[in-house]
């Protein structure tokens, strides 16, 4: 029982590049989030996915782009990275949509740099 | 904007003294809960808190929901280098979303 996998660990990027984020839940959760960490800013939701099927924005959606391909996985796609992007990128799951005993599952980050 | 705050962002305390973080909120809160991350780490769920008023302990670790449900603190008793790391609350404004504190990074010195 993996819990929630993202991939790649760490990536480089140059300005204008794209590149997809991968995760994958095998906890049988209907809901995955992405959310990005940077310094001093706590975690920010970028995109999420309350259920198979949907997607929705969160806070900070530009620049990015999301695909629930199936249960299981929720990918983050950025078409021309900028170094504004350059963060720490979380991938989520939960039960259901929302906080109440619907606890988040966090994968173990990425960590992007863009030049 | 940013609807959930917290305070402090820093705190080194010796090893043995106590801890408290403290998180508020503009908007009242359908449920509040911590996370902590350890360093190099992702964020790990530690409790939830539903009702106002709340209070729920965990060993060491005493967290609280305000009687407005707009505030919670967590206090941790005669903190160990083990508690390294940053603490961050998440409270639910009962559209869904989990809108997260910017976190208090904790260091202990031994």
């Amino acid at each position: 029982n993996a819990g929630v996998t993202q991939t790649p660990k760490f990536q480089v990027l140059k300005t204008g590049q794209s590149m997809t984020l991968q995760c994958a839940q095998d906890m049988n959760h209907n809901s995955m989030y992405w959310y990005r960490q940077d310094p001093g800013m706590g975690l920010r939701l970028i995109y999420y996915s309350a259920s198979e099927g949907t997607t929705d924005k969160g806070e900070v959606p530009n620049g990015y782009n999301v695909s629930r391909l199936n249960k299981r996985e929720f990918s983050l796609r950025l078409e021309s990275a900028a170094p504004s992007q350059t963060s720490v990128y979380f991938c989520a799951s939960s039960s259901h949509p929302g906080g109440y005993n619907s606890p988040l599952h966090f994968g173990n980050g990425t960590r992007l740099t863009v030049t | 904007g940013q609807q959930v705050m917290q305070i402090p962002q820093y705190q080194h305390v010796q090893e043995g003294e106590d801890f408290t973080t403290y998180c508020n909120s503009s908007t009242t809160l359908s449920n509040i809960q911590w996370y902590k991350q350890r360093p190099g780490g992702h964020p790990v769920f530690l409790i939830q808190l539903v009702k106002s008023g709340e209070v729920k302990k965990q060993k060491r670790l005493t967290f609280q929901f305000g009687e407005a449900k707009k505030n919670s603190s967590l206090h941790i008793t005669a903190t160990q280098t083990t508690d390294v790391g940053t603490y961050f609350c998440a409270g639910e404004t009962g559209a869904n979303n989990l809108f997260f504190g910017t976190g208090t990074r904790l260091t202990v010195i031994p």
